[in-house]
């Protein structure tokens, strides 16, 4: 059963445009909802996360907006960069679960 | 670099034989974690420790896999009698307890079956 559903599956922007990735869950009990930017060979990467108790967290470029009655989050990221071509994913853990179950993933394109 | 190093980096073996990653975390993280990445998908948990003790398995950890972290530092995965199916991104993650639950993930190790 996919928890955490992600969208779009791949998205083109160019540069200097807004790049915004959804994700819907399913689990009321999640607690915690990071995002990763993984770079082809390497390790997911933590860019920004987010606790239930705000609807908005922004870390320079990147904004986490969180809906909890809509169990809805997204990643906004602004004035978007060839270096933001990745791919990115959300996660959702709870608390005394710790493992994190991640979305599907979003290969993002900025074009120059 | 996270900090967290994963050794081999890729692993090609044939189908049958067995197979061991190794994690080494960041040196005051007491808690790791396993998960497995295809191609296209997001990461998919298999297994936690907390220190030296493993407090959850997934259903995807058959009885193929195993996995140990003596004294509470490096942490290694074996699988045995490997199939193709197996072949994917195994991918080690740390944290410290009492932190904000962030995980920090080492570079992975790709598995091919042939």
């Amino acid at each position: 059963q996919q928890q955490v559903k992600q969208s779009p599956q791949s998205l083109i922007v160019q540069k200097g445009g807004i790049s915004i990735i959804n994700c819907a869950y399913e689990n009321t009990a999640f607690d915690y909802f990071p995002w990763y930017q993984q770079f082809p060979g390497k390790g997911p990467a933590l860019l920004i996360a987010i606790r239930p108790d705000v609807s908005e967290k922004k870390e320079g470029r990147f904004t986490i907006s969180f809906n909890k009655s809509a169990k809805q989050f997204s990643l906004h990221i602004m004035d978007s960069q060839p270096g933001d071509s990745a791919t990115y994913f959300c996660a959702a853990s709870i608390k005394t679960a710790r493992q994190l179950t991640f979305g599907s993933g979003t290969q993002l394109t900025v074009l120059p | 670099d996270t900090g967290v190093s994963q050794n081999p980096r890729h692993k090609i073996t044939k189908r049958g034989q067995n197979v061991t990653f190794r994690c080494d975390p960041i040196s005051e993280h007491n808690r790791l974690y396993w998960y497995r990445q295809t191609l296209g998908q997001g990461p998919e948990f298999l297994t936690y420790f907390q220190n030296e003790a493993q407090l959850e398995k997934s259903r995807l950890l058959s009885d193929r896999f195993s996995a140990e972290r003596p004294k509470g530092s490096f942490s290694t995965l074996e699988i045995q009698r490997t199939e193709q199916g197996d072949s994917a991104m195994y991918l080690c993650a740390s944290s410290l307890e009492g932190g904000v639950d962030e995980q920090f993930f080492g570079p992975g190790t790709r598995l091919t079956v042939l």
